[in-house]
């Protein structure tokens, strides 16, 4: 059974950075393509970040890009997003979910991890 | 860019049809088959229901269907359930620089 657990959420002051961690285990890891997404109770749901299966390339959203960093560890079946220089508006759940190459959806996502900037 | 319009609310009877649409533009419904329509009870996580315009995952209920025409696409559910009681939520690959975008979301209610 594929499972997508999210860690590291939680309350950060404007400025501040904070960890997303996604723990991965039924599937072969190192073999798709990772994203995050988040959702909003105002802004619906937003595409983050990407990176692929081979050389680890990314891609960012214009909303995050330059402060948002994706990650992954095929070794430990993570998943990682470190988020530097939040905003009020970064204020969402935050989601990981995967891709198989040549697709454009999302098989299977995790849980969630709630994010909350504010001073 | 602007997110794909989707009505706010659907409601029915159990055992109705309902249709769910969403529209875009030319840069992403309208030039792509690449739409999917997600399903998320509260609280959880959202569920592929159909990608690529009309196809379903393994183990997807053959009560959701889906079509486009031009900018326009739709997510039919037939034979409505309690169940089916949800937010749903279409998405399309795009040809700008953020690669997909989603809709607006729909919230379905069963009478």
């Amino acid at each position: 059974e594929v499972q997508l657990v999210e860690s590291g959420g939680g309350f950060v002051q404007p400025g501040g950075s904070l960890r997303l961690s996604c723990a991965a285990s039924g599937f072969t890891f190192s073999a798709y393509e990772m994203n995050w997404l988040r959702q909003t109770p105002g802004e619906g749901l937003e595409w983050v970040s990407y990176i692929n299966s081979g050389d680890a390339t990314t891609y960012y959203s214009d909303s995050v890009k330059g402060r948002f960093t994706t990650s992954r560890d095929n070794a430990k079946n993570s998943l990682y997003l470190q988020m530097n220089s939040l905003r009020v508006e970064d204020t969402a759940v935050y989601y990981c979910a995967t891709k198989v190459y040549g697709t454009t959806y999302f098989d299977y996502w995790g849980q969630g991890a709630l994010v909350t900037v504010s001073s | 860019q602007s997110a794909l319009t989707q009505p706010a609310s659907v409601s029915a009877s159990p055992g109705q049809s309902i249709t769910i649409s969403c529209t875009g533009t030319s840069s992403d419904v309208g030039s792509y088959n690449r739409v999917s329509w997600y399903q998320q009870h509260p609280g959880k996580a959202p569920k592929l229901l159909v990608f690529d315009v009309t196809n379903r995952p393994s183990g997807v209920s053959n009560r959701f269907s889906g079509s486009k025409s031009g900018n326009t696409a739709s997510l039919t559910i037939s034979g409505l359930q309690a169940e089916d009681e949800a937010d749903y939520y279409c998405s399309s690959f795009t040809s700008t620089r953020i690669f997909y975008v989603f809709g607006t979301g729909t919230k379905v209610t069963v009478l």
